[in-house]
């Protein structure tokens, strides 16, 4: 059973940035494609891009472009996402999930989440 | 941007039918998701493709579509239910889009 397995909280500065990863465990997303959903304290879910594992290609939100990089090891069905110039309102649960190759349709398998917290 | 707009809140007493509503401009050509997420939990796959269930979620979550709504229904609501629903469309201008989320409590 694949489960994705996320890295641990991180406290972060103002201006700093911050590398999260999602790693398949007992399996591969290989033929899929990964996308990190954030959620700020007591809001909504919020999709910041993806990336396809096989072609390593990106596609990130309007929202976060110029500030989200998402990049995979595939050998070691890892992917990671990097958001720089963090902010106050950058405190949130950041989850990987896995979606279809193209990156489109449903999330059909969620990591439990990594908190940041962006603090001075 | 592309929005879909849900009620904030739904209540139901246990063993009733709670039913969240889904509204986005053009969602009848879309394919809608929707998404179970528990206090302090990732959300989870309840319904794909507007009323497909993935496997292990009970027979009493149903999806359907009608104009411009999509909706979520729970037959027999349970405690357990209890949770924060969103829905999601992947719009080829805005990607995924989630949904304002509704809070289900069962009284």
């Amino acid at each position: 059973q694949v489960q994705l397995v996320q890295s641990g909280a991180e406290v972060k500065k103002p201006g700093s940035s911050m590398k999260v990863s999602c790693k398949a465990s007992g399996g591969t997303f290989r033929y899929y494609g990964i996308s990190w959903v954030r959620q700020a304290p007591g809001q909504g879910l919020e999709w910041m891009g993806g990336i396809t594992a096989l072609s390593g290609t990106t596609n990130y939100a309007q929202n976060f472009q110029g500030r989200v990089t998402i990049t995979t090891d595939e050998s070691k069905s890892i992917v990671y996402m990097e958001l720089s110039s963090l902010r106050s309102e950058d405190t949130a649960m950041y989850f990987c999930a896995r979606c279809g190759p193209s990156l489109m349709g449903y999330l059909d398998l969620w990591g439990r989440g990594t908190l940041v917290i962006v603090s001075s | 941007s592309y929005v879909l707009t849900q009620p904030p809140s739904v209540s139901v007493a246990p063993g009733q039918t709670a039913r969240i509503t889904c509204g986005g401009n053009n969602i009848g050509s879309q394919s809608v998701h929707w998404y179970q997420q528990k206090p302090g939990q990732a959300p989870v796959l309840v319904v794909y493709d507007d009323s497909d269930r993935p496997s292990g979620i009970p027979e009493r979550f149903s999806g359907s579509k009608s104009g411009n709504t999509a909706t979520l229904t729970i037959s027999r609501v349970e405690a357990g239910d209890e949770a924060d629903y969103y829905c999601q469309v992947w719009d080829i201008s805005s990607d995924h889009v989630f949904g304002t989320g509704t809070k289900v409590t069962v009284l």
